[in-house]
């Protein structure tokens, strides 16, 4: 596609289950990013991978958190037992490469809701 | 961590007016991005700015970096519906990562 798709767009689960969310980023983009976004905050970054390797995971808030990207391309962020708090929406990014100022380009994030 | 702080939280104008917005710290910006993002959406870059003091136009959008490099503002000339949204400011945190304010929420009236 031209942009980044994410999958599925709302989501809404049950306190103490597990979900998958997914990331497809610009054909040829080395860097991806997660980040989440809560209501009236900006996105704040949870884990990039520089190829298939995550380059930083200082974001991920605990171990419920997990993050993969087996081929270079589509991305997977991973919740376990998840809790209210996890609600949010849920922003991939994509970019050529992750030097500083090459630009960033987000998909249209998943609204995770717990309830 | 570079904290980022926004000014004001929310603008609501009416269509014609002109309006500035701000995003400061207390550290120096290595780099600052603006963004806009709408509803539903994901942010949308509009500009980096690099050098301090650097102004750089977009239409009706004037950004501007402080000379100490602290310090941002965007500027919109005679608002139009179409640019309601919330703008963000974002400084690099090294390797591609970024850190955000928690944005300045815009809404032009008709």
């Amino acid at each position: 596609g031209a942009g980044v798709s994410q999958t599925p767009s709302n989501k809404v689960t049950e306190k103490g289950k597990y979900v998958e969310l997914r990331c497809d980023p610009i054909s040829g983009h080395t860097a991806l990013y997660w980040y989440r976004q809560s209501l009236g905050q900006g996105p704040e970054f949870l884990i990039y991978f520089q190829g298939t390797g995550a380059a930083d995971d200082s974001g991920l808030p605990n171990d419920r958190f997990f993050a993969v990207r087996p081929e270079g391309s589509v991305s997977t962020l991973k919740i376990q037992r998840t809790e209210r708090g996890d609600s949010a929406v849920y922003l991939c990014a994509s970019s050529l490469d992750a030097t500083s100022n090459t630009e960033a380009f987000f998909g249209q994030g998943t609204r995770l809701t717990v309830v | 961590t570079q904290l980022l702080e926004q000014s004001p939280q929310f603008l609501s104008i009416q269509e014609g007016e002109n309006l500035t917005v701000y995003c400061n710290s207390s550290s120096v910006f290595s780099s600052l991005q603006w963004y806009r993002q709408e509803p539903g959406e994901g942010p949308v870059l509009l500009v980096t700015v690099v050098t301090g003091g650097e102004v750089k136009k977009l239409k009706r959008l004037t950004f501007q970096f402080g000379d100490a490099r602290k310090d941002s503002s965007l500027h919109i000339t005679a608002a139009q519906p179409g640019d309601t949204g919330l703008y963000l400011c974002a400084s690099s945190a090294g390797a591609g990562k970024s850190t955000f304010g928690d944005g300045t929420t815009l809404t032009v009236k008709p």
